[in-house]
């Protein structure tokens, strides 16, 4: 069983688009997690979220919107899509907000066209 | 302010050769916790290893081993008898509890290759 999935694997979109993408864990935590690896591999913390409520916001634009419905689902929608969003999108999920050990999601990979 | 130096940016090894991939890390905090991560070219986070900052023993599994110094600050990753299917970007990362929670910050990565 997956612990940690992520939907879609692949985005393709055109610029000026808005688009979500879908994470959702069966572990059981409190806690989860977008990161962000751009183009050089470089990982960054972008939101995280803690029973619903959220705990760590990155400086991110406003376009981008987490939202999480309970606290087995983390969702990202982005809204007017640039051509710098091309990145793959991490999820992540950790037992509580102090856990140090966090399991990740297979990753998103978004491309603006 | 806290931060995770992969000085070494791609490392090309033959099979059967010894690598080790340098972190040296930054932070304020005496409690922290330091990993590291593997991604082969498929794209996954895999989960290598976690020692928390009390903890200076050096770790062994199989042909991976860690050396974590506090004096240094550093924490490298040494691969015996490299395989190609070590292949991969590897990170290492380091986590602090603060007020609103925790967040792990990544090094650059090492791409490793090994060829046969």
């Amino acid at each position: 069983d997956t612990a940690v999935s992520q939907t879609p694997k692949y985005l393709v979109t055109q610029m000026g688009n808005d688009k979500s993408i879908k994470c959702e864990q069966n572990l059981g935590h409190d806690t989860m997690y977008w990161y962000k690896q751009d183009s050089k591999k470089f990982l960054k913390i972008m939101f995280s979220y803690n029973n619903k409520e959220l705990i760590i916001n990155e400086t991110v634009p406003n376009r981008f919107s987490p939202k999480s419905p309970d606290k087995a689902h983390l969702n990202l929608h982005i809204n007017s899509l640039e051509l710098g969003d091309s990145a793959v999108y991490f999820c992540a999920s950790s037992q509580t907000r102090q856990t140090m050990l966090q399991f990740f999601g297979p990753g998103t990979r978004l491309t603006v066209l | 302010a806290q931060k995770v130096t992969q000085a070494q940016t791609e490392i090309s090894v033959v099979e059967k050769e010894d690598v080790t991939l340098d972190c040296v890390y930054e932070t304020r905090d005496t409690t922290y916790y330091l990993f590291w991560y593997k991604q082969p070219p498929s794209g996954e986070l895999v989960f290598l290893i976690r020692r928390n900052s009390f903890d200076e023993q050096n770790e062994i599994s199989g042909r991976y081993s860690w050396n974590f110094q506090k004096s240094t600050s550093s924490f490298n990753f040494t691969i015996t008898a490299s395989q190609v299917v070590d292949s991969a970007v590897y990170f290492c990362a380091l986590s602090e509890a603060n007020q609103a929670g925790t967040a792990l910050i990544f090094g650059k990565g090492t791409t490793l290759s090994v060829s046969s």
